[in-house]
């Protein structure tokens, strides 16, 4: 059985704040780390997919790094704005079986105005 | 943007009946998964399809669920017999490559009294 683990498993920020989480992953067999945003009633929105140790990715304000040795991925968030208030969840695929990804429960950010 | 849809929305039913819940992936997409999360829970793997065929399967996935693409456009999962235990948020995704970012639908709710 994989595990997947995220922290924290909620977060309150004002807005304008930076903020980051943690995604941990076995180290062992890596293939892949995704990163998806869900907002609530929609679908989950892909925001990163990750496959080399040290892989640093951006998106406007979002970025994210990779330690696949040690098993851990940061997701950080600069100037928080609400809009960015979601549940945002990892997802690990390891080697062998790339088809299918094992997630994490997710941290939920709210942004408060 | 091309988007995943999937059908009901919402399907309520009685323990023991037949669900069919459906999905219309992405159009050049060659890959098909269905998902599932129970309230409180963590996004689950259930199946995944290519080639017309099952690639991998979790011990979710038993002898009461069955995937069909009857025609090059609908993507269907079956559930046999409810049991009261198979209420959950139900998605499908697809994408266009194996190890690729996933496209998610907006889910089936289903709830089994």
């Amino acid at each position: 059985i994989l595990n997947v683990e995220q922290s924290p498993q909620s977060l309150h920020v004002q807005e304008g704040d930076s903020t980051n989480f943690t995604c941990s992953f076995p180290s062992s067999n890596f293939y892949a780390l995704h990163w998806y945003r869900w907002e609530t009633a929609k679908s989950p929105e892909a925001l990163f997919v990750m496959t080399l140790n040290g892989d640093e990715k951006k998106k406007g304000r979002i970025s994210a790094t990779l330690n696949t040795k040690e098993g851990y991925s940061y997701l950080y968030i600069k100037g928080s704005q609400p809009e960015d208030s979601a549940t945002y969840l990892c997802a690990f695929s390891p080697s062998g079986s790339a088809r299918q990804l094992t997630f994490g429960s997710g941290t939920q950010l709210t942004v408060l105005p | 943007e091309p988007e995943v849809t999937q059908t009901p929305s919402h399907q309520v039913t009685q323990m023991g009946q037949e669900v069919i819940l459906r999905c219309v992936p992405i159009s050049n997409h060659l890959y098909f998964y269905w998902y599932r999360q129970i309230l409180g829970q963590k996004v689950e793997f259930l199946v995944s399809f290519y080639n017309n065929e099952i690639s991998e399967k979790s011990e979710i996935f038993d002898d009461q669920f069955s995937v069909e693409r009857p025609d090059g456009s609908n993507f269907t999962l079956k559930i046999r017999s409810t049991k009261l235990e198979d209420s959950a948020m139900y998605f499908c995704a697809s994408r266009d490559r194996a190890a690729g970012e996933l496209f998610f639908g907006e889910g089936s709710r289903l709830t089994v009294l």
